[in-house]
């Protein structure tokens, strides 16, 4: 059955320090997300992406952070200058049709010290 | 903006008690409504979902009942067992917010520990 894919599984990373989150959406997918949930916390929602631009965002997603799908099989998540407060576990997640089922990777837990 | 909210865990039972997992939603609009499970070391999986008021959505056991008059989605479950130990997430996605994307707002998890 096909999966979504992230990697890394942990990122340990200094504040100040530029981070890239990857991710691997299901094939045949068309609408791309990344929540993201602090320890202890909701799982936030970020971003959605489609047909290679953001279509929403949330307050979270301030100028630090940027998306971008570069090869039409890898989702990326970038944080520019990593604050302690980013430590959290990230999730992305993938969708045929925004109607349909969203398909989640198992997170990348980013760690700032 | 619209919210989630479901009981607090952890949450400890025997091997084949009965599960109840509350969750209580406010949504703008006309929400569909999700329970998530993640199992150790895994992503979020969906486990059942509701589209309307008075459906039901089932799945390996569970169930739950979309209710507008009381904006619920409680999961329950007659006979737990260790395989179900694990996180479960209830979550909205609201058609009428104007976001053409269908986000998910999602509640903070429920840690089910379930012993033999």
């Amino acid at each position: 059955e096909p999966e979504v894919t992230q990697t890394p599984s942990h990122q340990v990373t200094q504040m100040g320090q530029e981070v890239i989150l990857r991710c691997v959406p299901i094939s045949n997918h068309l609408y791309f997300y990344w929540y993201r949930q602090i320890l202890g916390q909701k799982v936030e929602f970020l971003v959605s992406f489609y047909n290679n631009e953001i279509s929403e965002k949330s307050e979270i997603f301030d100028d630090q952070f940027s998306v971008e799908r570069p090869d039409g099989s890898n989702f990326t998540l970038k944080i520019r200058s990593t604050k302690l407060e980013d430590s959290a576990m990230y999730f992305c997640a993938s969708t045929v049709n925004s109607f349909y089922e969203q398909y989640f990777g198992p997170g990348t837990r980013l760690t700032v010290t | 903006g619209d919210s989630v909210t479901q009981m607090e865990g952890p949450v400890t039972l025997s091997e084949e008690a009965f599960l109840t997992i509350n969750c209580t939603y406010t949504a703008t609009g006309y929400p569909s409504l999700f329970w998530y499970v993640q199992y150790p070391g895994e992503g979020l999986q969906l486990l059942l979902k509701a589209t309307k008021a008075d459906d039901k959505g089932s799945n390996k056991g569970f169930e739950a009942t979309y209710r507008k008059e009381t904006t619920s989605f409680h999961l329950e479950k007659g006979s737990v067992q260790v395989s179900d130990s694990a996180v479960y997430f209830c979550a909205l996605s609201d058609l009428d917010s104007g976001a053409g994307s269908y986000q998910l707002t999602f509640g903070k998890g429920t840690k089910l520990s379930v012993i033999p």
